[in-house]
């Protein structure tokens, strides 16, 4: 089992719906982060939080540390928000040095 | 562009090949990273450097050898490579630390075909 959980794997919505991704993990961790892949394979960072609740434009995170749980929101959603969602969990392990722990990704496709 | 730049984004080479990836940042980081991601699995990482130092070998096969002179540059050289190697290489480069600048940035990827 992975220590990262992603749900759902794939996921298809019309233009206009509003979306949620779920991230659950199972490891202590001081930082996760939202990650996005277009095809073409370039990963650009969403968000990175560590409590709380980030917004920016039609993106919304939440985490939950009780729970180890966290969820991205796009509201509003279009078909440019077709690309490959990451959740990742950050954790510190030994010296000076992080370690990013990924999920499988969530696919997504967003349909005119 | 992120800021951190990898060449090539194509790559095919036959098993008795030898090719090298290249990673280059400008950021001001300290720390890069190569991660693997094959079809259907997480990204995997291979390597870290943090301050030019190797601090983790993330049991990759000795084929893949890594080499970091600075800073800003991070190569991936590869030598009598395997079919089941084919896969996205992406470099990341991260402020290493404990209190903040975790964020990382990550290459657009070498996508990798051993024939």
């Amino acid at each position: 089992k992975n220590e990262v959980e992603q749900s759902p794997q794939n996921l298809t919505a019309q233009e206009g719906e509003f979306i949620t991704i779920n991230c659950s993990y199972s490891v202590g961790i001081s930082a996760l982060h939202w990650l996005q892949q277009h095809p073409g394979g370039g990963i650009v960072s969403l968000f990175m939080l560590s409590s709380g609740k980030k917004k920016h434009g039609r993106l919304i995170a939440t985490i939950n540390i009780q729970e180890k749980h966290s969820s991205l929101h796009i509201t509003a959603s279009h078909p440019r928000d077709s690309a490959v969602y990451i959740c990742a969990v950050h954790m510190n392990y030994g010296g000076a040095t992080n370690k990013l722990i990924f999920g499988t990704g969530t696919l997504l496709a967003v349909q005119p | 562009e992120t800021g951190v730049t990898q060449t090539p984004r194509h790559l095919v080479m036959g098993m008795t090949n030898k090719k090298s990836l290249k990673c280059e940042q400008h950021l001001g980081h300290n720390a890069m990273y190569w991660y693997k991601q094959s079809a259907k699995k997480p990204l995997e990482l291979m390597f870290v450097y943090s301050l030019e130092e190797r601090v983790e070998n993330n049991s990759v096969p000795s084929r893949f050898s890594p080499e970091c002179p600075n800073s800003s540059h991070l190569f991936l050289h590869l030598h009598t490579l395997q079919p089941e190697d084919s896969a996205l290489y992406l470099c990341a480069s991260s402020q290493d630390g404990r209190t903040g600048g975790y964020g990382y940035t990550f290459g657009s990827g070498t996508r990798l075909t051993v024939v």
